[in-house]
């Protein structure tokens, strides 16, 4: 079956615009999770969501974040105002299950999102 | 909050001998997971192998096993038979159970392979 897919694989934004992020997850997959990747480094963690319900926003570092997952399935990440600090890797992660300890996350390719 | 460090930003091995990578980890958890992923240029993000800390034997999933010592909060990657293929970003990560937790992942080791 499909892999969790990401849209678009790039963006490139001028410092102000507003951009969404779309991640399709594995068909069934009740957990989805964004990360951030900026480079050189290990992605960090910005929230996560339980079929529809955001149960965890933690990791987004500002206001001007915000995700959504209205059906459950395919979920999008919009970024306000960008700044240059936002430039990153945005992946997206899908696993099936909510208590097993023994569920993989599966990973999307990633946006590369640039802002000038 | 855990902590995961890789301190190898980069290595190198030589075309089918072996390698390990680095990883130390700071819980105060005695439950957790502990796993290996791979990323290449491509940027998918690939689950090499992965780890129960309750389990006392190393994972092993064909060329790639593992060194877990909980004691030490050390969990090192050895790949056996290094091909061209396994070129690429290895982060080690951490996650607390239940399974709908964040991964915590270590800044990565980047891998080369010389011919």
């Amino acid at each position: 079956g499909a892999g969790v897919s990401q849209s678009p694989r790039y963006k490139v934004a001028k410092r102000g615009q507003d951009v969404a992020l779309r991640c399709d997850p594995i068909s069934g997959h009740v957990s989805l999770f964004w990360y951030q990747q900026a480079l050189g480094q290990g992605p960090e963690f910005l929230t996560y969501f339980q079929n529809e319900a955001q149960l965890d926003k933690s990791g987004l570092p500002s206001d001007r974040f915000f995700a959504e997952r209205p059906e459950g399935s395919v979920s999008t990440l919009k970024i306000q105002r960008t700044q240059q600090e936002d430039s990153a890797v945005y992946l997206c992660a899908s696993s099936s299950g909510v208590s097993s300890s023994t569920d993989t996350q599966y990973f999307g390719p990633g946006t590369r999102l640039t802002v000038l | 909050a855990q902590t995961v460090t890789q301190s190898q930003p980069e290595m190198s091995v030589q075309e089918a001998e072996t390698v390990t990578l680095s990883c130390t980890y700071d819980t105060s958890e005695s439950d957790y997971y502990l796993f290996w992923y791979k990323q290449p240029p491509s940027r998918q993000m690939i689950l090499v192998i992965r780890q129960e800390a309750y389990k006392q034997q190393n994972a092993t999933e064909n060329r790639f096993s593992v060194n877990f010592q909980k004691a030490a909060k050390s969990f090192s990657l050895k790949i056996s038979d290094s091909q061209l293929g396994d070129a690429a970003m290895y982060f080690c990560a951490y996650r607390s159970p239940p399974g709908n937790t964040p991964l915590v992942f270590g800044k990565g080791t980047r891998l080369s392979v010389i011919a």
